[in-house]
């Protein structure tokens, strides 16, 4: 099954400061995702990523996928306070499930001080 | 505000009791998905509804028992749960599975505590 690493496991930043957090996979990605979670409550879909090379945009949030689609990175320019939370990357099973099952790495926690 | 709707938002039960969890959404979604969540863990899937047909079941005891009433509902059946069952409990939705891969739509999800 698949297996994701995040790195790092947590992140303490200062407000206005960039910060990078990756996602390292087992095998080929065909479809990776990025959540973000605060505490307690549900998941809240950010970016999608399918093809080797894509980057996305949101805000001031990036999220890239490399060319041999192993790795996903999601950068975060001039961090503020609302940034703070849980950030999940999700990946589907290779050979594509259709219904898209999920697996999930550990999570990266993200603090910013104001 | 979240598409998905889970209620209630808490729910503390006896290891007797019977009781439900319930998910909705209106996005015409034909996916409907339930996961587990223990703290400062990942969410971990539990079941998969395809077109109100139960597809996926991760190995999930009995004690829980999914149901789809119709494309827009899905609910989740407690009985006789166990401490270890004290979690939060996500429900998800996603379009049409022969799609392709289709982002996962989250509720805010149902904080169970098992007494």
């Amino acid at each position: 099954s698949q297996e994701l690493e995040q790195s790092p496991q947590s992140l303490i930043v200062q407000e206005g400061k960039n910060l990078t957090i990756n996602c390292t996979s087992s095998k080929t990605l065909y479809g990776l995702y990025w959540y973000k979670q605060k505490y307690g409550e549900g998941l809240i879909f950010l970016m999608m990523l399918q093809k080797g090379g894509e980057e996305k945009s949101h805000e001031k949030i990036t999220a890239k996928l490399d060319e041999k689609k192993q790795q996903s990175s999601l950068h975060i320019t001039a961090s503020q306070p609302s940034h703070a939370g849980i950030y999940l990357c999700g990946a589907v099973n290779a050979g594509g499930t259709s219904y898209g099952k999920l697996t999930f790495g550990q999570g990266t926690i993200l603090t910013v001080h104001p | 505000d979240t598409e998905v709707t889970q209620t209630p938002k808490h729910l503390v039960m006896g290891m007797t009791n019977k009781k439900s969890l319930k998910c909705e959404q209106h996005m015409g979604h034909r996916a409907m998905y339930w996961y587990k969540q223990k703290a400062k863990k990942p969410p971990e899937l539990m079941f998969v509804y395809s077109y109100e047909k139960l597809s996926i079941n991760e190995s999930v005891p009995s004690r829980f028992s999914p149901e789809c009433p119709n494309s827009s509902l899905l609910n989740l059946h407690l009985h006789a749960l166990q401490p270890e069952d004290s979690a939060l409990y996500l429900c998800a939705s996603s379009q049409e599975p022969e799609v392709g891969y289709r982002p996962q739509h989250f509720g805010d999800g149902t904080r169970l505590s098992i007494l």
